[in-house]
């Protein structure tokens, strides 16, 4: 079963707009931890925002913020006043707790075009 | 401070060929992870150790072997590369092992074609 969906291969936005990219995930574990990567078209991973599964609020960094629901199972991430910089693949990811032997797990990804 | 890196950057091989790809990290993190990254795809836990010593299997460890040399050192092996082992390799390392909210840092990735 797919633990991590991303359902949106390829998204547009406008910049200076905000746009959400939707991430989903499953998992039995209690403690888990959720992350948000960018990878632009030079390849390195770069570490935008964590989520940890007990957090109450919701994480924020500078313009990334993660739209947490955990009853959903959906951990989204928020980019507000979108930048021609922010043209990259995003990758979510959730780290399983004991159940899931602390195993990194990685969606397939969203392409995000920001036009100007 | 260079956080983690890996070499080569890209390599060639012939089928059958043996290599190693080499990673270290200098943040003094506890846990070592090998990726691959398959084109249009996200990324695949191959191996990791969680601290100096200890190495276990990740999502598609067939085809490959790990070494963790020291806390720093964490290289990756080929024994004898197939054409489906043509892959982006990304080396990460994390502080705690166990615990939900430890953030992993990439390393620049090795391309590496297999003919």
């Amino acid at each position: 079963a797919q633990k991590i969906t991303q359902t949106q291969p390829g998204m547009f936005v406008q910049e200076k707009e905000a746009v959400t990219l939707d991430c989903t995930y499953d998992t039995s574990d209690q403690s888990y931890g959720l992350f948000w990567y960018k990878q632009p078209s030079s390849g390195e991973m770069i570490f935008l925002i964590y989520q940890g599964s007990y957090d109450e609020q919701n994480a924020t960094e500078g313009r990334y913020s993660l739209n947490f629901q955990k009853a959903r199972k959906s951990a989204n991430l928020v980019i507000s006043a979108s930048q021609l910089g922010d043209s990259a693949m995003y990758f979510c990811a959730m780290r399983e707790g004991p159940g899931g032997g602390f195993k990194t797990i990685f969606g397939a990804g969203t392409r995000l075009f920001v036009k100007a | 401070n260079a956080g983690v890196t890996q070499t080569p950057k890209f390599q060639v091989l012939k089928t059958g060929q043996s290599m190693t790809l080499q990673c270290a990290q200098d943040m003094n993190h506890n846990s070592m992870y090998w990726y691959r990254q398959d084109p249009g795809m996200g990324l695949r836990l191959i191996y990791y150790s969680a601290s100096e010593g200890t190495t276990d299997k990740g999502e598609v460890p067939n085809g490959y072997n790990v070494s963790r040399l020291n806390k720093r050192e964490f290289s990756l092996r080929l024994e004898s590369a197939a054409p489906s082992q043509t892959s982006v390799y990304f080396c990460a390392s994390s502080e705690f092992p166990g615990d939900g909210g430890d953030t992993q840092y990439f390393g620049p990735g090795t391309r590496l074609t297999v003919l």
